[in-house]
């Protein structure tokens, strides 16, 4: 079992260019969520996803997008980047919220800078 | 807005001593309460949790405990080790519309010295 990968590991972009970040994982869960980690801060939801072909908004989902065409990829645009997006990306899926096997599982990160 | 206050941002402890982080979270609905252990360059890492028909709970050198009517809990670790350096979070969640909504601590990183 990989678990939860994302592509890429690491990446620097420009201002006002694209890309994209790629997560799978293996685990047949439903659930799953993109995160930035910025420095001082705990983890800030920005999208999320409870199935295939479904995504909705976070906590800070200004500036990107998403889409979840197969239930085991959940995939993070951001389509003009911004210094302010400089920032490490998780990428998480879990089962059922709120029931006994409920456990969130991260994927190893992804360091975006925006110079 | 909902918040949960996580002290002390660093914590540093020589090894064999024990450690406590304590977390405080605003939403009295929040009734799920995890603890992330991130290691340098990886991923946040699922150590324990409680829920909050529970006072507490233990797993080997990690115990939680959790007071409702305060809204704290707090992550407590035994007979320290090196390998028990690195960045936790705590967390406080809910049921929300279509999903389960989960606030952040800041973390604490906690350093073991050998």
């Amino acid at each position: 079992n990989a678990g939860v990968t994302q592509t890429p590991k690491f990446r620097v972009l420009k201002t006002g260019q694209s890309m994209t970040l790629l997560c799978a994982q293996d685990m047949n869960h439903e659930y799953m969520y993109w995160y930035r980690q910025d420095p001082g801060m705990g983890l800030r939801l920005i999208h999320y996803s409870v199935g295939e072909g479904t995504t909705a908004k976070g906590e800070v989902p200004d500036g990107y997008n998403v889409s979840r065409l197969k239930k085991q990829n959940f995939l993070l645009g951001l389509e003009s980047a911004a210094p302010s997006q400089t920032s490490v990306y998780f990428c998480a899926s879990s089962s059922l919220p709120g029931t006994v096997a409920y456990e969130q599982y991260f994927g190893p990160g992804t360091r975006l800078t925006v110079t | 807005g909902e918040n949960v206050e996580q002290h002390p941002s660093t914590l540093s402890v020589q090894e064999g001593d024990s450690a406590v982080i304590k977390c405080t979270y605003s939403d009295s609905a929040s009734n799920y309460f995890p603890w992330y252990k991130q290691e340098l360059g990886k991923g946040p890492q699922l150590i324990i949790d409680i829920r909050s028909n529970v006072g507490e709970k233990k797993d080997q050198r990690i115990a939680v405990t959790l007071n409702k009517t305060a809204k704290h809990f707090s992550l407590h670790i035994t007979e320290t080790q090196p390998e028990d350096s690195a960045v936790y979070f705590c967390a406080a969640s809910k049921g929300w519309a279509g999903g389960f909504k989960t606030i952040f601590g800041a973390g604490t990183r906690l350093f073991v010295k050998a």
